[in-house]
Formats: C-alpha cells, structure tokens, sequence
C-alpha cells in the first residue's frame, strides 16, 4: 500500500485566520481524497482532488472555504480557509492505488480558537 | 439512500469473545464494502473487504458477513483481544468502470473496547 504523509499533523489556529495541509504519497496514484472528521464522528468526503484541474467538492463544501490543488500524482493540499471554531477538525488525505482499495494518510487535528 | 446505517454505537466484550458490528444500506448500487479499523490519534486504515458476490470472507480473526437480500453486512471479531479495541467503520460504496473505488461513504462508527 502506499505511503501517505500528512503535514502537519495537528495545529492550533486562530479564527479568521487560513491553514495550508499538505499531502504527499510515496507513489503515483491515480485517485486523492480528502475526508473530514469531526470529534467522535464519522468520515465525510470534501472533495475529490483531480490531477491538473478543479477539484470535485460534496454537497455541503464549496472551493472559497476548501481550496484544493494537486499538481501532480503524488502531492495535493487542503487549505481551511476563514477558520471558525466549527472547523475544528481531523482532516483526512486518502489515496486510491491500482489494487482499488482506499488507503488513508494519519490525519491533520485542526483545532481552530 | 446514500446512508449507511452501523450499530452498535460502542461494544464492550471480554478478552475471547466474538464482538458483532452490523451495517444497513438503501442504494442497491453499492458493490464494494469495506471495514476500517480507527486506533486514537491515527487514520483510518483498511482492515478487510467484501464484494456482493460472497456472502463471507475471513481474513485472520476478522469475518464479514454479507446478506445481499438483506441490504445488509457484518463484521465479526474472534477471539478478540484488548489490542482489538479501537473505532471500527463500515463502508460502503460503488465500483466505477476498471474496478477503482470512487468515494466511500462511512458509517457511523463503532467504539469497540475489550477487555482483558
């Protein structure tokens, strides 16, 4: 499976104020995703991360609050931009590899004051 | 009808017993199930899958049950251990064309603690 790193691994933010987390697998792969969990909660998709254009987004997650990039096949960013307490969070990168399965990275714990 | 539906919402079972998770889902579309496996402070990771045309699939100590009929499936646990006590979920989600995994959409989850 590939090896999925997540930057940085948890933060302290305040309101108003923008976080960049990055994402980077140790292979090509062809599908990037980005989930949200909130505390003691399930995973929800954002969006889906497209190799050289717009990214995908959910019902519920627009581009002005979750900019996405990912301009190769081993690398994408998330940024959470005007923060609000309501966006504390774990932010999740999740990869698809050849075998079909979804592998996920460690997570970034937002916690936004 | 994209829900999937997990109970229960936390387990408390002894060293050695066989802790039961149970999944529901509406969209008949769905062909691809998997089950995570969530320790604090880590990510999800994958733990075991099954596809609609099994109604069984064992991996090590971890089983899943699938009733297509039922719209529904089931991890079971042997023997568990106390290092078995995490956050498990279930998912679910639809086979694009080429066999790749589109998006998954979770269950709730289930806190699992065994104890020794």
């Amino acid at each position: 499976s590939a090896v999925i790193s997540q930057k940085p691994s948890r933060d302290i933010c305040q309101r108003g104020t923008s976080l960049t987390i990055q994402c980077q697998v140790d292979s090509q792969v062809t599908m990037m995703f980005w989930y949200r969990q909130q505390p003691g909660q399930s995973l929800t998709l954002i969006a889906t991360a497209n190799q050289g254009s717009e990214a995908t987004y959910e019902s519920g997650f627009v581009i002005d609050k979750f900019p996405i990039s990912r301009p190769n096949l081993t690398f994408s960013t998330l940024t959470v931009s005007n923060m609000s307490p309501e966006d504390s969070s774990i932010y999740l990168c999740s990869v698809r590899d050849l075998g079909a399965e979804l592998f996920f990275g460690e997570g970034s714990r937002l916690t936004v004051l | 009808q994209q829900q999937v539906k997990q109970s229960p919402q936390s387990l408390i079972v002894q060293k050695g017993g066989i802790p039961i998770i149970n999944c529901a889902y509406e969209n008949t579309a769905f062909d691809y199930f998997p089950w995570y496996q969530q320790f604090p402070g880590k990510g999800p990771a994958l733990l075991i899958a099954i596809r609609p045309d099994v109604s069984e699939k064992k991996e090590g100590r971890f089983t899943i049950s699938f009733n297509k009929s039922a719209k529904q499936f089931s991890l079971h646990i042997m023997d568990s251990q106390p290092g078995d006590s995490a956050t498990y979920f279930c998912a679910a989600a639809v086979m694009n064309y080429g066999g790749a995994t589109n998006k998954l959409i979770f269950g709730t989850g289930t806190l699992l603690a065994v104890q020794p």
